[in-house]
């Protein structure tokens, strides 16, 4: 299953609404995570089954979508948010990851 | 605390073999589906393999599939990757991950760098 994640970047000031596409070639169910990763640090995971919001993760993050498309939305971003995102995958093995969506300071 | 501790990464020749290690601590290892992610410099995740809790279970992206070979001891809460007959497209930094519900990947070590050249 590939997925395809848009826009590639998203330049955005601190305080804005930030919408972060993904879109699976086939159904997913609901098996779709989201995950933030900062330079020379390891992924976080932010969203599982699509809209739960992991453990410690702020409620301005959010996830929504089924089957095929899905969106993370940040509804006020902080300085610490701008960051590289990736949704990742799987009903069957193998897991796959989206390219990512890098949010960058306006 | 959950803590991932990867090791083993260095320098090697195509063609050359590398051992990663990573170490568990925090959580009842041998309970959790475990597994490899990797990011060659500058670019996306790309999931590597994986592991059922008992081990009885493996899984191989189509990379390196024949090459790579995914362990674990649960009596010494450790996750190995072997990887045999490397290419440059394998160097990167290398992840191990927790695994829960099923494919979310929880609690990630903070990588080993492998550089195959």
């Amino acid at each position: 299953i590939v997925l395809t994640q848009s826009p590639a970047t998203l330049s955005l000031s601190p305080g804005e609404r930030a919408t972060l596409s993904c879109r699976a070639s086939q159904s997913v169910s609901s098996y779709l995570a989201w995950y933030q990763q900062k330079p020379g640090q390891a992924p976080r995971l932010l969203i599982f089954d699509a809209s739960n919001r992991a453990t410690g993760i702020p409620a301005r993050f959010s996830g929504s979508g089924s089957r095929t498309d899905f969106t993370l939305t940040i509804s006020s971003l902080e300085p610490e948010d701008f960051a590289v995102y990736f949704c990742q995958q799987r009903d069957n093995w193998p897991l796959t990851f989206g390219g990512g969506t890098k949010v960058e300071i306006k | 605390e959950v803590q991932l501790l990867e090791s083993g990464g260095g320098l090697v020749q195509p063609g050359g073999s590398l051992r990663l290690s990573c170490a568990a601590s925090g959580f009842t290892f041998r309970s959790y589906d475990m597994n490899w992610v990797r990011q060659a410099p500058g670019k996306g995740l790309e999931w590597v393999s994986g592991i059922s809790g008992s081990g009885t279970s493996t899984y191989y992206a189509d990379s390196v599939k024949g090459r790579f070979t995914i362990s674990r001891d649960n009596s010494k809460n450790t996750l190995n990757l072997q990887m045999n007959s490397l290419r440059s497209e394998d160097t990167g930094v290398y992840f191990c991950a927790k695994m829960v519900r099923g494919y979310c990947l929880d609690v990630w070590g903070k990588g080993t760098t492998v550089t195959v050249s």
